[in-house]
């Protein structure tokens, strides 16, 4: 089993619309988690960091974590065009941050 | 240094050369990282570093693939004898102590080396 899994996509949605990008992790002790975009040809930039339990937000994007469930995910309000992009949902396992293999988004104008 | 910085931005060799990819982490960072992402995949970890030493190189594909670090400044990444499936991105990340240690881990990424083995 992969220690992070993110369904590939791609995810279409329209401009104003809410993206839920979501996230399972194997590793129950994992304390740490991040929301990474990656624009093509670019390198990864963080997005969001959690590590409670519930929602934390900022700005149109909300991350929710459920440890019992091993479950984090990433909610986009008012989707732009410019959301376009890999979203990389990173675990913290003991030193490393470990990625899943990423979900494209595409938002249509 | 403002950003983590790479070196080479894009290198292309054939099957059997050695490589040398190099990255400048940010000025006190002294966590670093290397990652590979080849096309269509995610980020694959490969090394970490803590200072100059490597508690963990597992992460590394095979024998083929070492690398350094000097102080908590520069590292390599060396591949030797390189093979088709060495082509990939390949990311090296930095974070300080605290970020590490209150286990925040906000890696700040340079640009990569994107390797292509012809």
């Amino acid at each position: 089993q992969k220690e992070v899994e993110q369904n590939s996509g791609p995810l279409s949605v329209p401009e104003g619309a809410i993206a839920s990008l979501n996230c399972t992790y194997s590793d129950r002790v994992s304390q740490s988690f991040f929301w990474y975009r990656q624009y093509s040809g670019k390198s990864p930039e963080l997005i969001m960091s959690i590590y409670s339990n519930g929602d934390k937000e900022d700005g149109r994007f909300t991350a929710q974590l459920n440890k019992a469930s091993q479950y984090v995910s990433l909610l986009i309000r008012d989707s732009q065009p410019s959301d376009s992009a890999t979203y990389l949902c990173a675990v913290l396992i003991r030193y490393a941050l470990n990625f899943g293999k990423g979900t494209s988004l595409l938002v249509t104008p | 240094g403002a950003g983590v910085s790479q070196s080479p931005s894009n290198k292309v060799t054939e099957k059997g050369k050695d490589v040398e990819l190099r990255c400048d982490p940010i000025s006190g960072h002294t966590a670093l990282y290397w990652y590979r992402q080849r096309l269509g995949q995610g980020l694959e970890f490969l090394i970490y570093f803590q200072g100059n030493s490597a508690p963990d190189k597992s992460g590394l594909p095979s024998d083929r693939f070492s690398a350094e670090r000097t102080g908590e400044s520069v590292s390599t990444l060396t591949i030797q004898r390189t093979q088709q499936e060495d082509s990939a991105v390949y990311l090296c990340a930095s974070s300080s102590r605290l970020a590490v240690s209150s286990g925040a881990n906000v890696l700040t990424f340079g640009a990569g080396s994107r390797l292509t083995v012809l």
